[in-house]
């Protein structure tokens, strides 16, 4: 079956400008998670959802930040008012049950770079 | 708080064996994970640990030791193709978020 799809895969914004970012993961699971990865550095944590519910936005660097997944499935990322700092490539990966052995699938990620 | 270590780059030779290290000092710990990234593609899964002791896949060995906060990968017979960054990371007991070390990258050489 299809992984976790992403899009856009690249996106310039002008700072200041307002992006939204799609995540479509993997069919029937149940868990995604959004990761901020900086170049050179490990994938960090920005927010979690089980279903359509929001369990953990502890990672979200601030409020310009906001993520939803209103039916359980499709989840997207906002950021308001783009900053240089926000450049970074924006991964999502879903799993089948929280709190079990299952990995988690990442998509191919997007690159937001702000000018 | 929560800190993950791993070397920043490490260099191998074509057929040999090479050890990733990875130490961590977490609040909470629900397992272990191993990521390969290659350069601008996703991290795909390797391996789990949450037991003590090694689990084999292939050419892929990962181990654990959780009273000393320690894992390590183990890849043999390193083929160009394994040339990738390696991501550490621990899963978080309380809400399932993997938290990620700075990532290993490995070059191979032939």
């Amino acid at each position: 079956g299809a992984g976790v799809s992403q899009s856009p895969r690249y996106k310039v914004a002008k700072r200041g400008q307002d992006v939204a970012l799609r995540c479509d993961p993997i069919s029937g699971h149940v868990s995604l998670f959004w990761y901020q990865q900086a170049l050179g550095q490990g994938p960090e944590f920005l927010t979690y959802f089980q279903n359509e519910a929001q369990l953990d936005k502890s990672g979200l660097p601030s409020d310009r930040f906001f993520a939803e997944r209103p039916e359980g499935s499709v989840s997207t990322l906002k950021i308001q008012r783009t900053q240089q700092e926000d450049s970074a490539v924006y991964l999502c990966a879903s799993s089948l049950v929280g709190g079990q052995s299952y990995e988690q699938y990442f998509g191919p990620g997007t690159r937001l770079t702000v000018t | 708080g929560q800190n993950i270590d791993q070397p920043t780059e490490m260099t191998a030779t074509e057929g040999a064996i090479v050890q990733i290290n990875c130490t961590y000092q977490t609040s909470g710990f629900n397992g272990l994970f191993w990521y390969q990234q290659h350069a601008g593609e996703a991290p795909t899964f390797l391996s789990y640990n949450v037991l003590d002791g090694l689990e084999e896949k292939g050419r892929f060995s990962s181990f654990l030791s959780r009273s000393k906060g320690y894992s390590y990968l183990l890849l043999k017979e390193l083929q160009m193709k394994d040339s990738a960054s390696y991501l550490c990371a621990v899963r978080d007991h309380n809400t399932d978020k993997l938290i990620f070390g700075t990532g290993t990258r490995l070059q191979v050489f032939p």
